[in-house]
Order: structure tokens, then sequence, then C-alpha cells
């Protein structure tokens, strides 16, 4: 099966840096991704590692390392707006997406 | 349609009786996929579709849930003899070719309520 674990919550000030830890365990891994979901509304994506290293979207960036089995997703200067639960997912070889149980990132101003 | 639509949006039924979810995904989205998210819980995984086949059926919880889906499009998620904890949202995203974009839509959900 799949498992992934992600930090339940993290608090930070609007402006700052968050950085959201994923360690997975799958077979047949063949990228990971990132979605966010604001309460009450449906999961967006973010964005999406199959190969090591650093994919930068705007305030976001996503990291892998496969041979380390982790992932990470960066948000920059830090909105209010950025206040949601954020999760990572793994997609198998034969493209079955698993999640994490998500990380609610709390903004304050 | 312009995004995956999920029907009804929100259901109320009595314990016991049987319950259809239905997934219109994004026309020509190969890949489609169910979960179920309980209040302030994760995206817990129930079944995939590639095409009109289901090669992992392993997070079905019980017997009383089953899926199918039909022309490479429409999906139903039916749920037997409802259980209190059988409530959840119940999410479906598909995803176009996940091989080349690995990019998944998802609905708005059901809200499904058992009383």
């Amino acid at each position: 099966g799949q498992s992934l674990e992600q930090p339940s919550e993290v608090t930070a000030v609007e402006g700052a840096i968050v950085q959201i830890n994923c360690t997975y365990q799958t077979s047949g891994f063949y990228g990971l991704s990132w979605y966010q979901q604001h309460d009450g509304g449906a999961p967006t994506f973010l964005s999406y590692n199959a190969l090591d290293g650093l994919e930068e979207t705007g305030r976001f960036s996503s990291f892998l390392s496969r041979s380390d089995s982790y992932g990470y997703l960066l948000l920059q200067e830090l909105q209010m707006k950025d206040s949601a639960s954020y999760f990572c997912a793994v997609q198998r070889w034969d493209y079955k997406l698993s999640f994490g149980a998500g990380t609610t990132v709390t903004v304050r101003a | 349609g312009a995004g995956v639509s999920q029907s009804p949006s929100n259901k109320v039924t009595e314990k016991g009786k049987d319950v259809e979810l239905r997934c219109d995904p994004i026309s020509g989205h190969t890949a489609l996929y169910w979960y179920r998210q309980r209040l302030g819980q994760g995206l817990e995984f129930l079944i995939y579709f590639q095409g009109n086949s289901a090669p992992d059926k392993s997070g079905l919880p019980s017997d009383r849930f089953s899926a199918e889906r039909t022309g490479e499009s429409v999906s139903t998620l039916t749920i037997q003899r409802t259980q209190q904890e059988d409530s959840a949202v119940y999410l479906c995203a598909s995803s176009f070719k996940p091989q080349l974009n690995t990019e998944a839509f998802f609905g708005q959900g059901t809200r499904l309520t058992v009383v």
C-alpha cells in the first residue's frame, strides 16, 4: 500500500515562509503532487514533481528527493488567503493517486 | 463540461437506505478517482478507473460500496444499506492521460448525511 506523512498543523504570520514536509512509502512511485483545499472547497492542484529537484511556481515551490522518499512544499511571502489545508499525494506507476492526511496552515496577521 | 460535476451536492438519507452518487468528469479525461473526506480529515482513497476499468478497488470500505463507469465518462458510486459512519463528503476527480499530465481536477463533492 501507500503511506504518506505530513505535519498536521502549521501557524505563521503574514509575509513569513512555511515549509511543509512530506515523507512517503509506496511501491512503483511515479511522482509527488501538492494540492490546496480551502474550507468547504474542492482540492486544487498546486504542483507536481516527477524528478529530483525544485519546481517553482510563483510564491510556491515544491521539492522532491526520490532517494529519500521525501518532498516539501515551500510557501513564501505568506498571505491571509494562503490559510488552507495542503495535501501531498503520490502517484503510482499505474496512476493510482493517494493523498496524505493534510497540513492545516493558519496565517496570522 | 467546463469542470467535474457531481450530483447531488447534498444528500440526506435514512440509515439502511441505498444511495447513488454521480460524477461527470471533464470530457476526454481517462482517469477518474473517488475519495471520501470526513470533517477535518484527509482524502481517503476509495477507487479509481482507467477508462471503464477499475484496476484498484482496495479502498472500498466494505462490500456495501460499489462503483462503475460507463462510456469512459460518467461514474456512479453506490452505497447500500447506509450507516451513520458513511456520512462524509464524497469527492470525485478526473485526469487527462495521467501519464502525461498528473493534475487531477476535483468536483465540489457530494455531502452525504445518514440519519
